[in-house]
């Protein structure tokens, strides 16, 4: 079966520091991988997603995310965080073809230090 | 292009009755995913229709069902409903099992 582990629960960076969001995942075949963000009370925005080629895929607002094989582990990055990225981030697996839906990791909560 | 949109926002209900929970997909979207979001227990998979059909189901009851209509809107329906079902339902639509775009959600409140 999937899973998605998202080591860190919480996260503090300050304003203008950089930041990296850790996710593994066990999955049989070739995955499909996603980085998603949640505002409280809302909705799924979707950063980032990678299917297939370059390993380094970019996103928007910004973030980027290395998808590593070797080590089953798909990072999201991004250079100089803002005040406004304080959110809850959800890295997720799915099939190709969206078969089972999609797997998500618990999340890790983002705090932005002035 | 207008995104995937939910009502009701909120929903409040007493334990036995019954929820139903609509959504509409982004236009030319033909697949429609519900997930649950409660406290504690993180995002779940909860069905996936496709072309009208069902055609996966996440480990939920036979309590949880919906339906998917000719325009590919979607309703889930919550039968007898329990305190634990209270929870943010999320509904997200593809294209050919692409990547999921997610409407705002329905909160709903078991009392």
């Amino acid at each position: 079966a999937q899973s998605v582990t998202q080591p860190d629960i919480h996260i503090t960076v300050s304003e203008g520091a950089s930041l990296e969001l850790r996710c593994n995942y066990s999955y049989g075949a070739t995955p499909y991988l996603f980085w998603y963000v949640q505002s409280p009370g809302q909705g799924l925005q979707l950063l980032l997603k990678y299917f297939s080629g370059d390993t380094l895929v970019q996103g928007i607002k910004g973030f980027e995310a290395e998808f590593k094989r070797s080590q089953s582990s798909f990072n999201l990055r991004k250079p100089s965080v803002h005040w406004s990225d304080a959110a809850e981030y959800f890295c997720a697996v799915g099939a190709r073809g969206g078969a089972d839906g999609l797997t998500f990791g618990k999340g890790t909560h983002l705090i932005i230090q002035p | 292009e207008a995104g995937v949109t939910q009502s009701p926002t909120h929903l409040i209900k007493t334990r036995g009755q019954q929820a139903t929970l609509r959504c509409s997909p982004i236009s030319g979207h033909t697949s429609v995913y519900w997930y649950q979001q409660a406290l504690g227990l993180g995002l779940q998979f909860l069905l996936w229709y496709d072309e009208g059909e069902e055609r996966n189901r996440g480990n939920f009851p036979p309590r949880f069902s919906g339906r998917q209509f000719p325009n590919y809107s979607s309703e889930l329906n919550v039968n007898a409903l329990e305190l634990e079902d209270s929870a943010l339902y999320l509904c997200a639509s593809s294209y050919r099992g692409l990547e999921q775009f997610f409407g705002p959600g329905t909160r709903l409140t078991v009392l």
